[in-house]
């Protein structure tokens, strides 16, 4: 069936460390994003990238739509940077219904 | 612009009680979409809703429902409460085919 696949699913990170987060999906997509979530439960937005590649300071997206899989790249992690991060795609017809993989619980350590 | 807001932020009902949660989206955008995150089950998709009519529909019992107003407004409803139905609500809007924004939940405890 659809599915959105993340990994790993959990990450301990030294403060500064770089790190890779992945997303596979199952179909072929018209919108993935990442979110972070926060401690208080709202996801916020990383990137709307259902294609190509992206970077907002110290963090970087690339989505290879072909071969149905997304990376999310942290550089110099901090320690905000800990929580929960979502990839979340739209399938082919399914209006704007988001599938969300399981998530990454990332926690960055001084 | 404002981002989406939801009320309340916080509610606690007992089981077979009924609740109504109430979504904002930003302002020009019309779709609005509904989620239901729990521990056990993770970020589930319940309905969307576009120009006032329910486009998409997950796989929820038919306790749950929804409508969207002319300004784009929606709400939520959950009848006969159960315990199961303890979770976070979360609400996203968008332009259509586009980014999706999220509130900030509504947390929902169920005793």
């Amino acid at each position: 069936g659809i599915q959105v696949e993340q990994s790993p699913p959990d990450l301990i990170l030294q403060e500064g460390a770089n790190s890779t987060l992945r997303c596979n999906f199952s179909d072929s997509v018209n919108n993935l994003q990442w979110f972070h979530q926060n401690p208080w439960g709202q996801l916020i937005n990383l990137f709307y990238i259902p294609s190509g590649t992206k970077q907002n300071g110290r963090l970087s997206a690339t989505t290879v739509a072909t071969e149905r899989y997304s990376l999310l790249y942290i550089s110099s992690s901090q320690t905000t940077d800990s929580g929960v991060y979502f990839c979340a795609v739209v399938f082919g017809a399914a209006g704007n219904k988001l599938t969300f993989g399981g998530g990454t619980r990332v926690l960055v350590k001084p | 612009k404002a981002g989406v807001t939801q009320t309340p932020r916080y509610l606690i009902k007992t089981r077979g009680q009924q609740v109504t949660l109430s979504c904002s989206p930003i302002s020009g955008h019309r779709s609005v979409s509904w989620y239901q995150q729990t521990p056990g089950q993770g970020l589930q998709f319940l309905f969307e809703y576009f120009s006032e009519t329910q486009r998409n529909k997950g796989n929820f019992p038919g306790r749950f429902s929804g409508r969207q107003f002319s300004n784009s407004r929606s709400e939520m409803n959950v009848s006969t409460l159960e315990l199961g139905d303890s979770a976070l609500y979360l609400c996203a809007s968008s332009q259509d085919h586009y980014e999706q924004y999220f509130g900030p939940g509504t947390r929902l405890t169920v005793t």
